[in-house]
Protein backbone atom coordinates (compact mmCIF):
# COMPACT_ATOMS: atom_id res chain seq x y z
CA UNK A 1 0.00 0.00 0.00
CA UNK A 2 0.83 3.64 -0.20
CA UNK A 3 2.95 4.84 2.63
CA UNK A 4 5.34 8.11 3.68
CA UNK A 5 8.42 7.77 5.76
CA UNK A 6 10.46 11.15 6.80
CA UNK A 7 13.23 11.39 9.38
CA UNK A 8 12.64 11.09 12.91
CA UNK A 9 13.23 14.15 15.06
CA UNK A 10 13.80 16.06 17.05
CA UNK A 11 15.84 18.35 14.52
CA UNK A 12 17.78 20.80 16.43
CA UNK A 13 19.20 23.95 15.08
CA UNK A 14 20.69 27.19 15.45
CA UNK A 15 18.77 30.54 13.59
CA UNK A 16 20.22 30.86 9.92
CA UNK A 17 21.52 26.83 9.66
CA UNK A 18 20.22 24.71 6.59
CA UNK A 19 17.98 22.50 7.25
CA UNK A 20 17.14 19.20 5.49
CA UNK A 21 14.04 16.79 6.46
CA UNK A 22 14.21 13.71 4.60
CA UNK A 23 11.04 12.11 3.10
CA UNK A 24 10.56 9.28 1.66
CA UNK A 25 7.30 7.31 0.00
CA UNK A 26 6.30 4.34 -1.73
CA UNK A 27 2.95 4.60 -3.94
CA UNK A 28 1.67 2.69 -7.13
CA UNK A 29 0.82 5.32 -9.91
CA UNK A 30 2.03 9.09 -9.47
CA UNK A 31 0.95 10.41 -6.19
CA UNK A 32 1.14 14.18 -5.52
CA UNK A 33 3.16 14.80 -2.30
CA UNK A 34 2.82 17.74 0.17
CA UNK A 35 4.38 19.06 3.01
CA UNK A 36 2.29 20.51 5.62
CA UNK A 37 3.48 22.81 8.72
CA UNK A 38 2.50 22.70 12.67
CA UNK A 39 3.01 25.53 14.23
CA UNK A 40 2.64 25.26 18.67
CA UNK A 41 -0.75 25.95 19.05
CA UNK A 42 -1.96 25.78 15.86
CA UNK A 43 -3.44 23.63 12.93
CA UNK A 44 -1.83 22.16 10.04
CA UNK A 45 -0.82 24.22 7.23
CA UNK A 46 -0.04 23.65 3.45
CA UNK A 47 3.34 24.28 3.13
CA UNK A 48 4.34 23.44 -0.10
CA UNK A 49 3.21 20.87 -3.02
CA UNK A 50 4.51 19.10 -6.04
CA UNK A 51 1.68 16.82 -8.50
CA UNK A 52 4.83 15.56 -10.76
CA UNK A 53 8.35 14.19 -11.14
CA UNK A 54 10.78 17.16 -11.09
CA UNK A 55 8.34 19.69 -10.21
CA UNK A 56 9.85 21.75 -6.97
CA UNK A 57 7.45 23.31 -4.50
CA UNK A 58 8.18 26.31 -2.62
CA UNK A 59 6.67 28.36 0.04
CA UNK A 60 8.41 30.86 2.60
CA UNK A 61 12.30 29.87 1.56
CA UNK A 62 11.59 26.17 2.14
CA UNK A 63 11.78 24.17 -1.05
CA UNK A 64 11.01 20.62 -1.66
CA UNK A 65 11.80 18.55 -5.39
CA UNK A 66 9.34 15.49 -5.99
CA UNK A 67 12.40 12.87 -7.00
CA UNK A 68 10.84 9.82 -8.91
CA UNK A 69 14.16 7.97 -9.06
CA UNK A 70 14.59 8.51 -5.62
CA UNK A 71 10.56 9.02 -4.64
CA UNK A 72 11.56 11.23 -2.23
CA UNK A 73 10.27 14.89 -1.37
CA UNK A 74 12.79 16.11 1.30
CA UNK A 75 12.16 19.70 2.61
CA UNK A 76 14.75 22.45 2.50
CA UNK A 77 15.77 25.46 3.65
CA UNK A 78 19.04 27.36 3.42
CA UNK A 79 18.51 29.59 6.71
CA UNK A 80 16.25 28.90 9.22
CA UNK A 81 14.63 31.43 12.07
CA UNK A 82 13.25 30.53 15.59
CA UNK A 83 9.64 31.10 14.14
CA UNK A 84 10.25 27.78 12.01
CA UNK A 85 9.98 25.97 14.91
CA UNK A 86 6.88 23.77 14.11
CA UNK A 87 5.86 19.76 13.54
CA UNK A 88 6.51 19.19 9.69
CA UNK A 89 4.42 16.26 7.97
CA UNK A 90 5.25 14.86 4.35
CA UNK A 91 2.19 13.49 2.80
CA UNK A 92 1.13 12.31 -0.41
CA UNK A 93 -2.08 11.93 -2.59
CA UNK A 94 -2.58 9.15 -4.96
CA UNK A 95 -5.60 8.81 -7.07
CA UNK A 96 -8.81 8.38 -5.44
CA UNK A 97 -7.07 8.36 -1.65
CA UNK A 98 -7.47 10.84 1.28
CA UNK A 99 -3.75 12.34 2.39
CA UNK A 100 -1.99 10.00 3.90
CA UNK A 101 0.89 11.27 6.07
CA UNK A 102 4.25 10.56 7.74
CA UNK A 103 5.11 10.48 11.64
CA UNK A 104 5.85 14.07 11.46
CA UNK A 105 9.49 15.65 12.16
CA UNK A 106 9.67 18.53 15.05
CA UNK A 107 12.61 21.10 14.36
CA UNK A 108 13.36 23.27 16.92
CA UNK A 109 15.55 26.63 16.00
CA UNK A 110 17.21 28.60 18.76
CA UNK A 111 18.51 31.97 18.50
CA UNK B 1 -17.15 30.20 7.07
CA UNK B 2 -13.93 31.56 6.22
CA UNK B 3 -12.44 28.27 7.95
CA UNK B 4 -12.48 24.73 9.25
CA UNK B 5 -14.51 24.47 12.56
CA UNK B 6 -14.34 22.31 15.01
CA UNK B 7 -16.83 21.44 18.64
CA UNK B 8 -15.65 21.25 21.12
CA UNK B 9 -11.51 22.27 21.22
CA UNK B 10 -11.12 20.09 24.34
CA UNK B 11 -13.25 17.22 25.84
CA UNK B 12 -12.76 14.98 28.26
CA UNK B 13 -15.22 12.16 28.94
CA UNK B 14 -15.14 8.75 31.34
CA UNK B 15 -14.18 5.25 29.90
CA UNK B 16 -17.27 3.93 28.47
CA UNK B 17 -19.24 7.18 28.04
CA UNK B 18 -20.30 8.10 23.75
CA UNK B 19 -18.93 11.28 22.44
CA UNK B 20 -20.11 13.41 19.42
CA UNK B 21 -17.45 15.69 17.72
CA UNK B 22 -18.58 18.09 15.18
CA UNK B 23 -17.19 19.56 11.96
CA UNK B 24 -18.35 22.63 10.02
CA UNK B 25 -16.33 22.57 6.73
CA UNK B 26 -15.28 25.48 4.47
CA UNK B 27 -18.45 26.64 2.36
CA UNK B 28 -18.76 24.99 -0.71
CA UNK B 29 -16.14 22.37 -0.04
CA UNK B 30 -17.37 18.80 -1.00
CA UNK B 31 -14.78 16.35 0.50
CA UNK B 32 -14.21 16.12 4.17
CA UNK B 33 -11.62 14.55 6.19
CA UNK B 34 -11.31 13.08 9.49
CA UNK B 35 -8.10 12.30 11.03
CA UNK B 36 -6.76 11.21 14.50
CA UNK B 37 -3.03 12.69 16.04
CA UNK B 38 -1.78 10.58 18.50
CA UNK B 39 1.73 11.60 20.37
CA UNK B 40 3.91 9.70 17.95
CA UNK B 41 1.76 8.29 15.55
CA UNK B 42 1.45 10.91 12.89
CA UNK B 43 -1.98 10.99 11.42
CA UNK B 44 -3.83 8.38 11.24
CA UNK B 45 -6.62 8.35 8.43
CA UNK B 46 -10.24 8.00 9.67
CA UNK B 47 -12.86 8.55 7.10
CA UNK B 48 -13.34 10.77 3.93
CA UNK B 49 -16.84 12.20 2.35
CA UNK B 50 -17.52 12.97 -0.86
CA UNK B 51 -20.44 15.15 -0.33
CA UNK B 52 -22.88 13.06 2.03
CA UNK B 53 -21.25 9.36 1.11
CA UNK B 54 -18.18 7.68 2.32
CA UNK B 55 -16.49 5.94 -0.20
CA UNK B 56 -13.76 4.89 2.38
CA UNK B 57 -14.66 4.50 5.90
CA UNK B 58 -11.53 1.86 6.07
CA UNK B 59 -9.23 3.82 8.96
CA UNK B 60 -11.85 3.91 11.15
CA UNK B 61 -10.21 1.73 14.08
CA UNK B 62 -13.43 -0.17 15.28
CA UNK B 63 -17.12 -0.52 15.42
CA UNK B 64 -17.26 2.08 17.98
CA UNK B 65 -16.82 4.86 15.51
CA UNK B 66 -18.91 6.30 13.31
CA UNK B 67 -19.65 9.37 11.38
CA UNK B 68 -22.16 10.69 9.17
CA UNK B 69 -22.45 13.97 7.07
CA UNK B 70 -25.40 15.81 6.43
CA UNK B 71 -26.84 18.18 3.41
CA UNK B 72 -23.13 18.23 2.46
CA UNK B 73 -22.17 20.58 5.11
CA UNK B 74 -21.56 19.32 8.52
CA UNK B 75 -20.06 16.43 10.06
CA UNK B 76 -20.10 14.06 13.20
CA UNK B 77 -17.79 11.88 14.62
CA UNK B 78 -19.05 9.72 16.89
CA UNK B 79 -17.14 7.21 19.65
CA UNK B 80 -19.64 4.98 21.54
CA UNK B 81 -17.97 3.49 24.75
CA UNK B 82 -14.54 5.44 24.79
CA UNK B 83 -11.44 3.84 25.87
CA UNK B 84 -8.51 5.21 26.97
CA UNK B 85 -6.60 4.74 23.99
CA UNK B 86 -9.38 6.96 22.13
CA UNK B 87 -7.32 9.67 23.63
CA UNK B 88 -6.02 12.14 21.24
CA UNK B 89 -6.70 14.83 18.84
CA UNK B 90 -9.37 14.62 16.35
CA UNK B 91 -8.92 16.74 12.99
CA UNK B 92 -11.66 17.81 10.36
CA UNK B 93 -10.20 18.72 7.10
CA UNK B 94 -11.90 20.25 3.83
CA UNK B 95 -11.06 20.41 0.15
CA UNK B 96 -13.05 21.66 -2.61
CA UNK B 97 -13.18 18.08 -4.00
CA UNK B 98 -11.59 15.20 -4.25
CA UNK B 99 -8.27 15.17 -6.41
CA UNK B 100 -5.24 13.90 -5.58
CA UNK B 101 -3.37 17.51 -6.19
CA UNK B 102 -5.91 19.80 -3.81
CA UNK B 103 -4.45 20.70 -0.49
CA UNK B 104 -6.68 19.97 2.24
CA UNK B 105 -7.50 22.89 4.99
CA UNK B 106 -7.69 21.70 8.53
CA UNK B 107 -9.30 22.97 11.99
CA UNK B 108 -7.75 23.34 14.87
CA UNK B 109 -8.67 19.64 16.07
CA UNK B 110 -10.78 18.54 19.19
CA UNK B 111 -8.48 17.20 21.99
CA UNK B 112 -10.50 14.36 23.60
CA UNK B 113 -9.50 13.05 26.84
CA UNK B 114 -10.94 9.45 28.25
CA UNK B 115 -9.80 9.27 32.02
Amino acid sequence: GNSVTQMEGPVTLSEEAFLTINCTYTATGYPSLFWYVQYPGEGLQLLLKATKADDKGSNKGFEATYRKETTSFHLEKGSVQVSDSAVYFCALSAAGTALIFGKGTTLSVSS
Amino acid sequence: GAGVSQSPSNKVTEKGKDVELRCDPISGHTALYWYRQSLGQGLEFLIYFQGNSAPDKSGLPSDRFSAERTGGSVSTLTIQRTQQEDSAVYLCASSSQMGESYGYTFGSGTRLTVV
